[in-house]
């Protein structure tokens, strides 16, 4: 089974700033087939980006995804309020799909 | 638009079973496949199973063979999870998503483009 390991666990930023999410994997994602999901606290999880770098609908430019192989990134360019979230990782490259632990994003 | 909407919160007790809807809206159903996954309060995400909407074929997780069962009802778009022999620590949201298939969907893998609200169940004597 691959483990996805999120750092940092904790991301605090302010308004604007850019927040850079790892995703480490314990051996590659075939065909980068990796995902990103945000979580709001009380919400159901919103896909983000899949294979590791495309936007899902409707989802804004200021997020983008990149890497392949076991080091995966998410980037929120310019971060705003709403973007307060727990953000995990997900692999579905191998059975069992895996996800990260999840990273907290909280705006100052 | 592609809406997914669940049944309410349950509470049971242990021993019991509990059976989760999920309603699906906005595309064709049969053409993608429905996941079940589970988040324990304040953990993480677990998956727990997948269905064809197609052809009713399933997949589960490791942990949960034998105590699991997936159904979809094609004529109201709607599937159905139901937990059997319940423990405290089935205590969680339970979420249906939108699956597509990383590959061959036989193989277990995929990634979840639309939710539904999620179902608390409670496992509690």
């Amino acid at each position: 089974e691959i483990v996805l390991t999120q750092s940092p666990g904790t991301l605090s930023l302010s308004p604007g700033e850019r927040a850079t999410l790892s995703c480490r994997a314990s051996q590659s994602v075939i065909s980068s087939d990796l995902a990103w999901y945000q979580q709001k606290f009380g919400q159901a999880p919103r896909l983000l980006i899949y294979g590791a770098s495309s936007r899902a609908t409707g989802i804004p430019d200021r997020f983008s995804g990149s890497g392949s192989g076991t080091d995966f990134t998410l980037t929120i360019s310019r971060l705003e309020p709403e973007d307060c979230a727990v953000y995990y990782c997900q692999q579905y490259g191998n059975s069992p799909l895996t996800f990260g632990g999840g990273t907290k994003v909280e705006i100052k | 638009q592609v809406q997914v909407v669940q049944s309410g919160a349950e509470v049971k007790k242990p021993g019991a079973s509990v059976k989760v809807s999920c309603k699906a809206s906005g595309y064709s159903f049969t053409y993608y496949g429905i996941s079940w996954l589970r988040q324990a309060p304040g953990q993480g995400l677990e998956w727990m199973g997948w269905i064809s909407t197609y052809s009713g074929h399933t997949m589960f997780a490791q942990s949960l063979q034998g105590r699991i069962t997936l159904t979809t009802d094609t004529s109201t778009n709607t599937a159905y999870m139901e937990l059997r022999s319940l423990r405290s620590d089935d205590t969680a949201v339970y979420y249906c998503a939108r699956a597509t298939c990383g590959g061959d969907c036989y193989s277990g893998v995929y990634f979840f483009d639309y939710w539904g609200q999620g179902s608390l169940v409670t496992v509690s004597s």
